[in-house]
């Protein structure tokens, strides 16, 4: 059984750096069957796709072009758990932010497991 | 903003059989790429329902099915049932935008 456990904060002032946390059980970000991915809610821009890291005998990011410039995603390999960081936060951003699973398979990019989701707000 | 558009709304009375549309385009659901629909209780993560157009995860019942044809895809519930009520999202992947996008999302009410 897989689990996502996020965390960090709730509130970020504008142009500083959103940084959160999703801590996983059941299964490795260093395996080669998975994915592991960002995504947001908002009600202005509905749920979006923001990137993902995976490994494949080495270390693989995709970016959505949306955030290309400002977004990071990394593995934490000895702490099993991955991370996104956002910087020059915009109002814009605030939003609620999921990391998500998404299994190697043949039918395409899903995602089977999702975090509980962070409620994070952009606002001085 | 999305590229997947669904119906804002759809409702049913328990034990009917209500349907969810997805309309895409020929650069994601029209160039073949599988659509995947997720449902999202208030307050909750969303939860994958059909992966790959019509394949249900282990633990999903059977009243949930789903279809593609040209640049759209559809979600079926049969026997509605209270819980239910949620909203739902399609996803698939964008050839033109290069990433991967979601349904404007669709509320499902029992009445």
């Amino acid at each position: 059984q897989v689990q996502l456990q996020q965390s960090g904060p709730g509130l970020v002032k504008p142009s500083q750096t959103l940084s959160l946390t999703c801590a996983i059980s059941g299964d490795s970000v260093s395996s080669n069957d998975a994915a592991w991915n960002w995504i947001r809610q908002s009600p202005s821009r509905g749920l979006e796709w923001l990137g993902r890291t995976f490994y494949r005998s080495e270390w693989y990011r995709d970016y959505a072009v949306s955030v290309k410039s400002r977004i990071t995603i990394n593995p934490q390999t000895s702490m099993n758990q991955v991370s996104l960081h956002l910087t020059s936060v915009i109002p814009e951003d605030t939003a609620v932010y999921y990391c998500a699973r998404e299994p190697r398979n043949d039918y395409g990019v899903f995602f089977d497991n999702w975090g509980q989701g962070i409620r994070v707000t952009v606002s001085s | 903003q999305s590229v997947l558009t669904q119906p804002p709304s759809v409702s049913g009375a328990p034990g009917q059989r209500v349907t969810i549309s997805c309309t895409g385009s020929s650069s994601n659901v029209g160039a073949g790429y599988d659509v995947h629909w997720y449902q999202q209780l208030p307050g909750t993560a969303p939860k994958l329902l059909i992966f790959g157009n019509n394949n249900r995860p282990s633990g999903v019942p059977d009243r949930f099915s789903g279809s593609k044809s040209g640049t759209s895809a559809s979600l079926a519930i049969t026997g509605l049932q209270a819980e239910d009520e949620a909203d739902y999202f399609c996803q698939s992947y964008d050839s033109s935008l290069s990433t991967y996008v979601f349904g404007t999302g669709t509320k499902v009410t029992v009445l």
